[in-house]
């Protein structure tokens, strides 16, 4: 069955760094999403892309964040100058055309020290 | 308030007991799935249902949902020690052509079940 790959599974990083989180959607999915759960939490949407754009953002996605699909397969997250408070689990999801189901990644754990 | 809120928060129960977690919502869906998640690991997707399905079945899961009360319940039939995690509801909108979804999580039932 087709996944939704995500790396690295967990990344530890020191606060006022920058990290990118890594997703390889389902090959021919054309909308993605980032979420956020902070341990604890529910899952919180972060952001949409699609054609190449940003469809729709949160409050919590603000200039700290972007996206960007580099290449024909991943789509990254990157966090600029992290703070402790981003520490989470961070899911890319996918999906087709036409109502199909969107599809989870297993998630970045990102620790902020 | 917030679209998915689930109930109850924890439940602790027996192996071999029934559990039930409800999950209600406030707008209008296509769809709602339930997730499965470990204590620190990932989704698991459990079940999708439709909006105008009111019951589904897989495995030991049943899964209802009622448009009219915007709810939907999760019933784990003989459960086990393994079953132990948390679960999520996620209801469905789609937006524009129906390619965006907009997706929304509720806010979890930790299950327990006590060997």
């Amino acid at each position: 069955e087709p996944e939704v790959t995500q790396t690295p599974s967990h990344q530890v990083t020191q606060m006022g760094q920058e990290v990118i989180l890594r997703c390889v959607p389902i090959s021919n999915h054309l909308y993605f999403y980032w979420y956020r759960q902070i341990l604890g939490q529910k899952v919180e949407f972060l952001v949409s892309f699609y054609n190449n754009e940003i469809s729709e953002k949160s409050e919590i996605f603000d200039d700290q964040f972007s996206v960007e699909r580099p290449d024909g397969s991943n789509f990254t997250l990157k966090i600029r100058s992290t703070k402790l408070e981003d520490s989470a689990m961070y899911f890319c999801a996918s999906n087709g055309h036409l109502r199909t189901e969107a599809f989870f990644g297993q998630g970045t754990r990102l620790t902020v020290v | 308030s917030q679209q998915g809120e689930e109930d109850p928060q924890a439940l602790s129960i027996q192996e071999g007991e029934n559990a039930t977690m409800n999950c209600s919502y406030k707008t209008s869906i296509n769809n709602l799935q339930w997730y499965r998640q470990n204590s620190g690991r990932g989704l698991v997707h459990l079940i999708l249902i439709r909006s105008n399905e009111r019951e589904k079945h897989s495995g030991r899961l049943r899964v209802t949902l009622d448009t009219s009360k915007k709810s939907s319940s999760l019933l784990i039939t003989a459960s086990r020690a393994a079953d132990t995690a948390s679960y999520f509801c996620a209801t469905v909108l789609f937006m524009n052509s129906g390619g965006y979804q907009k997706v929304t999580f509720g806010t979890g039932t930790k299950l327990q079940v006590i060997p």
